[in-house]
């Protein structure tokens, strides 16, 4: 069945740090992969995706590469901000199924 | 365009008894979906609605979970005896036709006690 495999733990960095979260995947067929990101209080809301190998998908300077050969997906912003404070997750869905898969979640906290 | 609502917020209830969870998806989205999200956790799938049709609910503990969208629009998740081990926010999502894109209310954060 599909998986998704998040990194352990809370991050905790400073402002204007580099971030990185991995994400790996297992699935069937070619899924499409996605960050969603909750605010604190709020719904989840997707950050960005990407639908087949290769594809860069970003967002308020967030970007991940879809890498089909390492069944990966991690997320990375060069420089955060307080207010990227958040838990990011990652999720995948496949063809034809629709059911999203989620990874257990990371709790950034980002420091001024 | 409105989003995805949900209601009540917030719930606090006893073991062994009975809540309900509404959920009116984005206009025009034929596809709703029920998440469990248990603290720590990314939310799981509970159940999935096409319309007015049950498409998976697999995984739905159907001794003591229902849900229904009877008129293929608002949708009302009940739990019917409540365990401690249903302390969770339940998400409503929903999703147009086009894209596998699925739009999430704020959720109802329960706490059985």
């Amino acid at each position: 069945g599909n998986s998704v495999t998040q990194m352990e733990g809370p991050v905790t960095l400073s402002e204007e740090a580099f971030l990185t979260i991995n994400c790996t995947y297992t699935a069937t067929g070619y899924p499409s992969l996605f960050w969603y990101v909750q605010y604190p209080g709020e719904g989840l809301q997707l950050l960005l995706k990407a639908t087949k190998a290769d594809d860069k998908g970003s967002n308020k300077g967030f970007e991940a590469t879809y890498r089909k050969e390492t069944t990966s997906f991690h997320l990375e912003k060069g420089s955060v901000q307080v207010s990227d404070s958040a838990v990011y997750f990652c999720a995948l869905v496949s063809y034809g199924n629709n059911r999203l898969a989620f990874g257990k979640g990371n709790q950034v906290v980002v420091i001024p | 365009e409105a989003g995805v609502a949900q209601s009540p917020r917030y719930k606090i209830i006893e073991k062994r008894q009975s809540v309900a969870f509404w959920c009116n998806p984005i206009s025009g989205h034929a596809t709703l979906y029920w998440y469990q999200q248990i603290l720590g956790q990314g939310p799981k799938l509970l159940i999935q609605f096409q319309n007015n049709g049950v498409v998976d609910d697999s995984q739905l503990p159907k001794d003591r979970f229902s849900a229904e969208r009877l008129k293929g629009v608002d949708s009302t998740l009940k739990i019917q005896p409540a365990k401690l081990e249903d302390s969770a926010v339940y998400l409503c999502a929903s999703r147009d036709g086009q894209g596998n894109e699925q739009y999430f209310g704020p959720g109802t954060r329960l706490t059985v006690t």
